[in-house]
């Protein structure tokens, strides 16, 4: 079955600490996104990648980071700079450009 | 950066009537997608169209676009219970290298 794995579902971070949230596809996609969505609202862009080994900045890049070494993979870290990172986020894939995403179903991340 | 802006921002309705929600932008596209999302869930790819399209239809979904208006609108007939979601349209950007999402319209079908 083709599709997208987020994990994990829920994850809680202490003050000051950086958590890496995993995003794996097997669609055989070069494009991969990180969406943040908070409570009744869309998606903000994070990060994107259009290809292995590069990414761009999105809306919303400060307090993020993100690694594209594997095509099949596209891990998002949540630094200790990000002062609200309470959220949903959401990781999708597709071909490149601005066509049709494939979603996971998400990891909320809550403060301890 | 937000293109697409969806009207109105709930609805609320009752099983089998028709549902329609509009998505209105600022610039130029060369596609609009419309993507559902069940509560907690990842969204689901519903249809794309092109901007030299004006009507797609994909089982009880009909998509309009107009262009000239710069807006597009989604109609559910005979909603169904499983249609209560969040609704979302998504423009390319200027650069036609990622797409924006709007901040959705939330439907509930009443039983």
């Amino acid at each position: 079955d083709g599709g997208i794995t987020q994990s994990p579902k829920y994850l809680f971070r202490k003050e000051g600490q950086n958590v890496t949230l995993s995003c794996e596809q097997n669609l055989n996609h070069d494009a991969m996104y990180w969406y943040r969505q908070d409570p009744g609202q869309g998606l903000r862009l994070i990060y994107y990648s259009q290809i292995v080994n590069d990414f761009q900045k999105g809306d919303i890049a400060e307090g993020y980071s993100v690694s594209r070494e594997k095509k099949e993979s596209f891990p998002l870290t949540v630094t200790s700079a990000q002062k609200n990172p309470t959220a949903f986020y959401l990781c999708a894939s597709s071909i490149p450009g601005a066509q049709p995403q494939h979603f996971g179903d998400g990891t909320r991340l809550s403060i301890l | 950066s937000q293109q697409g802006e969806e009207d109105p921002q709930a609805l609320s309705i009752q099983e089998g009537e028709n549902a329609t929600m509009n998505c209105s932008y600022k610039t130029s596209i060369n596609n609009l997608q419309w993507y559902r999302q069940n509560s907690g869930r990842g969204l689901v790819h519903l249809i794309l169209i092109r901007s030299n399209e004006r009507e797609k239809h994909s089982g009880r979904l009909r998509v309009t676009l107009d262009t000239s208006k710069k807006s597009s609108s989604l109609l559910i007939t005979a909603s169904r219970a499983a249609d209560t979601a969040s609704y979302f349209c998504a423009t390319d950007d200027s650069s036609a290298s990622k797409i924006i999402f709007g901040s959705g319209t939330r439907l509930s079908i009443r039983p």
